[in-house]
């Protein structure tokens, strides 16, 4: 059964570096999404993306963070400047192209990122 | 904007009782969205409930959605261990789909 990766399971990293996870996508997916979720509390949506192009993004989603779809099968996650609250488990999750309210999410394993 | 709440935040069952996890919107949903997250998992996606008052069952698992599309429940019978993880409800919000999550409803199973 097809499923979304992500690499790594876990980042550590010191505030202030630079951190890019990474997400494949299931292959005939159109949309895709970063959640995240700190430990204990819920999923929160960070940004949608389709056709190139960001096209839905939350407040938490500010300028150090960005996403991109560099060939034709990942889907990355970038925070160019890594702060303690940036700790927390990110989620991909891609869904099929059809009516964005009528289809399922796939959720991706999830990276683990710890700012030190 | 959008808020979806849900109750209770914890329940521990004893094998073989049932639980029951309520999720309330602030806004009519087009859909409501179930996903399971098992500890250090996940969320898998579970059912989606898209008609008003429509009712789905999934062996012993019964959900709900509500007539004015703004709440849902689900509802486990005889719990087992393997029902153990948090249960999520998620509506979807805009054009992009979006998902808000609820605060999600950890069940703990004692055998």
């Amino acid at each position: 059964e097809p499923e979304v990766t992500q690499t790594p399971s876990h980042q550590v990293t010191q505030m202030g570096q630079e951190v890019i996870l990474r997400c494949v996508p299931i292959s005939n997916h159109l949309y895709f999404y970063w959640y995240r979720q700190i430990l204990g509390q819920k999923v929160e949506f960070l940004v949608s993306f389709y056709n190139n192009e960001i096209s839905e993004k939350s407040e938490i989603f500010d300028d150090q963070f960005s996403v991109e779809r560099p060939d034709g099968s990942n889907f990355t996650l970038k925070i160019r400047s890594t702060k303690l609250e940036d700790s927390a488990m990110y989620f991909c999750a891609s869904r099929v192209l059809g009516s964005s309210s009528y289809n399922e999410q796939f959720f991706g394993p999830g990276t683990r990122l710890t700012v030190l | 904007g959008q808020q979806v709440m849900q109750i209770p935040q914890y329940q521990h069952v004893q094998e073989g009782e049932d639980f029951t996890t309520y999720c309330n919107s602030s806004t009519t949903l087009s859909n409501i969205q179930w996903y399971k997250q098992r500890p250090g998992g996940h969320p898998v996606f579970l059912i989606q409930l898209v008609k008003s008052g429509e009712v789905k069952k999934q062996k012993r698992l019964t959900f709900q959605f509500g007539e004015a599309k703004k709440n849902s429940s689900l509802h486990i019978t005889a719990t087992q261990t393997t029902d153990v993880g948090t249960y999520f409800c998620a509506g979807p919000s805009s054009n992009t789909g979006k998902l808000i999550f609820g605060q999600g409803t950890t069940l703990q199973v004692k055998p």
